[in-house]
């Protein structure tokens, strides 16, 4: 079975400074990985995705991530942080093949301060 | 993409009732999905329903206590049975749409509270 690490559950940041949000993975096969981010009171929605082919991948509102097997990790990352990012985000892994079951992190809690 | 919208978006309920949520989807999907958010916890796969036929339900997780409906490829209906406090959670609907290839997308969740 899958399972997904997120270690910070909470990161403080000051506004337009970067912020690297952490996510380490374990599947015995290959996996597509996923960041939603979930604004209060507010369903899921995606930021971006990892299927196959480049390993940075570029999502909405200017987040990114670079997929690492080596290290199984998936990191989103923005170069400079807005009041308006405030939001929990969830790193998801599909494992490839096996259906859609969606293996969700605990999430971890980005609060941007002035 | 898909607009998916649920109903109620919140309530209070008594323990030992029962709630059903409504979930609508603005397009027909091909599949469809019923999560628990626990309060300060990530989410859980309840189970997938399936349209015409009974739903798939993840371990730890029975038709009795959680009936799903799914009449049609736009709606589906999941029922929280016998409430109890540890019920409290928010239910999220989420669908898959053919063409993005495991790609989900979530409706706003009902937030439910058990007393």
């Amino acid at each position: 079975a899958q399972s997904v690490t997120q270690l910070d559950s909470q990161v403080p940041v000051f506004e337009e400074a970067p912020v690297e949000l952490r996510c380490n993975y374990s599947s015995s096969v290959s996996v597509y990985l996923f960041w939603y981010v979930q604004y209060p009171n507010q369903g899921l929605q995606l930021l971006l995705k990892y299927l196959s082919g480049s390993t940075l991948v570029k999502g909405i509102n200017g987040f990114e991530a670079e997929f690492n097997k080596s290290q199984t990790s998936f990191h989103l990352r923005k170069p400079s942080v807005h009041i308006s990012d405030t939001a929990e985000y969830f790193c998801a892994v599909s494992v490839r093949g096996g259906g859609n079951k969606l293996t969700f992190g605990t999430g971890t809690q980005l609060k941007v301060e002035l | 993409s898909a607009v998916i919208s649920q109903k109620p978006s919140r309530d209070i309920c008594q323990r030992g009732t029962s709630l059903t949520i409504q979930c609508q989807v603005d397009s027909q999907v091909t599949m469809m999905f019923w999560y628990r958010q626990q309060p300060g916890q990530s989410l859980t796969l309840i189970a997938t329903a399936n349209q015409g036929s009974e739903a798939t339900y993840e371990s730890g997780f029975v038709i009795d206590k959680f009936p799903i409906s799914r009449p049609n490829l736009t709606f589906s209906t999941l029922t929280v049975s016998n409430m109890s406090p540890e019920d409290s959670s928010i239910y999220l609907c989420s669908v898959r749409t053919s063409g993005f290839y495991n790609e989900q997308f979530f409706g706003p969740g009902t937030r439910l509270t058990v007393l």
